[in-house]
């Protein structure tokens, strides 16, 4: 049961320097998100894709770009990257996004730490 | 605008003891409530979710939730604590039928259970 995969699961990167992270859902959800995580800051959502083909901002989506490259895949790019964006990234997916009661499914996080 | 208040950013209780997580919500009426954990290096994992069918909800690990509308609370329980438990809680809300959000995550508790 893979659930949602995300990779990289560790990455250091360089002050300026773009990286993509990667997320994929097996079960054949509609919707999928993109959190980061900070101490003391709970999750904040940087951007989200309702279904297939949309993509709409979060809380924190500067210095962010995504994609839904398909139903099961969404990715979100830091195209130069900045210290105050070392943070835990998570992947998530539910079935539905707007007044839903099917629970958000996670992945285990990709921590990025920015030099 | 909805919103979700975890009360204690930091819990610790004694193995066995009473655990008591308070979560209070604000949103359209009926909301779907949901708790998370977080253990150490990993992803959010459902615990339970709140959906209307029953005022009382039972969870995975022998927590539980009660939801008072009267007092906007879905606060979570387990009658002894292990040390297993030690994690972080997360209550989250899924706004009402106007809403155009997705998920509203409180900002966690870190629950310590000392042996």
């Amino acid at each position: 049961n893979a659930g949602v995969t995300q990779t990289p699961k560790f990455q250091v990167l360089k002050t300026g320097q773009s990286m993509t992270l990667q997320c994929a859902q097996d079960m054949n959800h509609n919707s999928m998100y993109w959190y980061r995580q900070d101490p003391g800051m709970g999750l904040r959502l940087i951007y989200y894709s309702a279904s297939e083909g949309t993509t709409d901002k979060g809380e924190v989506p500067n210095g962010y770009n995504v994609s839904r490259l398909n139903k099961r895949e969404f990715s979100l790019r830091l195209e130069s990257a900045a210290p105050s964006q070392t943070s835990v990234y998570f992947c998530a997916s539910s079935e539905e996004t707007y007044y839903s009661n099917q629970p958000q499914h996670f992945g285990d996080g990709t921590r990025l730490s920015i030099l | 605008a909805q919103s979700v208040t975890q009360l204690g950013s930091h819990v610790s209780v004694s193995e066995g003891a009473l655990v008591l997580l308070r979560c209070n919500y604000s949103s359209s009426v009926p909301p779907y409530l949901f708790w998370y954990v977080q253990y150490p290096n990993q992803g959010l994992q459902l615990l339970l979710k709140y959906t209307s069918a029953a005022t009382l909800v039972k969870g995975i690990n022998g927590f539980e939730a009660e939801f008072k509308k009267s007092e906007t609370s879905f606060h979570l329980t387990k009658p002894s604590a292990h040390m297993s438990d030690a994690a972080e809680y997360f209550c989250a809300v899924s706004p009402g039928l106007l809403g155009n959000t997705p998920l509203v995550f409180g900002k966690g508790t870190r629950l310590s259970v000392i042996a």
